[in-house]
């Protein structure tokens, strides 16, 4: 099955420094790529996607790149707010498991004001 | 849009009771909505994935008889958890997309088993 590798595990920055979180995953076929942001004790929320037929994406403060050949893909959040803080979730899916989420192990942000 | 939402949104109850755990799409019909696990500090678990009209397709290693999923509706699927143990205690959360791909989360539930 399809396996997804998230780093870095903890992320800490400045606010108004820039974060990037990075995935790899290992199905050739997976072809949907969204980030989640999960805040303590809610829901996952899901902030920016891309599918396979884009290298790259971009709302606002945050983006996402993709690399299809090396099989990962990051997220890019720049101009960082305290508020930002939060678990960041990538996720894979596509191939036959449509709409099925494999997730990566989750990074905590932390931005000091 | 694409609204999820889930009921109860905790509880509690002693080993042994059966508990059930509601998932619904507010504003859209789906066909497919995807049961997760998650325990305190780590990521999102595949559990199940629930199929309206059809039985429910589940991941490795986790067991259809103890967790129940039944997906009567086009805008709701129930997960019970049968025969609860501690180890089951949890936050459940479930998602559903308007058009499959795009996934939305429901507010999840955190069960305790006493």
């Amino acid at each position: 099955g399809e396996n997804v590798e998230q780093h870095p595990s903890t992320l800490s920055v400045q606010e108004g420094d820039s974060a990037v979180i990075k995935c790899t995953y290992s199905d050739s076929a997976s072809n949907y790529f969204p980030w989640y942001k999960q805040e303590l004790g809610k829901r996952p929320q899901l902030i920016i996607d891309i599918r396979s037929n884009v290298g790259e994406k971009k709302d606002q403060r945050i983006a996402v790149t993709l690399n299809k050949t090396a099989k990962h893909f990051s997220l890019h959040i720049t101009e960082t707010q305290p508020e930002d803080s939060a678990v960041y979730f990538c996720a894979v899916a596509g191939g036959t498991s449509y709409g099925k989420l494999t997730f990566g192990q989750g990074t905590i942000l932390t931005v000091h004001p | 849009g694409a609204v999820v939402s889930q009921h109860p949104s905790w509880v509690i109850c002693k080993s042994g009771t059966s508990v059930k755990i509601e998932c619904r799409s507010l504003d859209f019909q789906a066909t497919t909505m995807f049961w997760y696990r998650q325990f305190p500090k780590q990521s999102l678990m595949l559990m199940a994935t629930s199929n309206e009209g059809s039985k429910a397709t589940y991941e490795q290693g986790v067991e259809k008889d103890k967790f129940l999923i039944n997906h009567a509706s086009l805008t709701l699927s129930t997960l019970t958890v049968t025969s609860a143990h501690p180890e089951d205690s949890s936050f459940y959360i479930c998602s559903a997309g308007p058009r499959g791909e795009t996934q939305y989360f429901g507010p999840g539930t955190r069960l305790l088993v006493l």
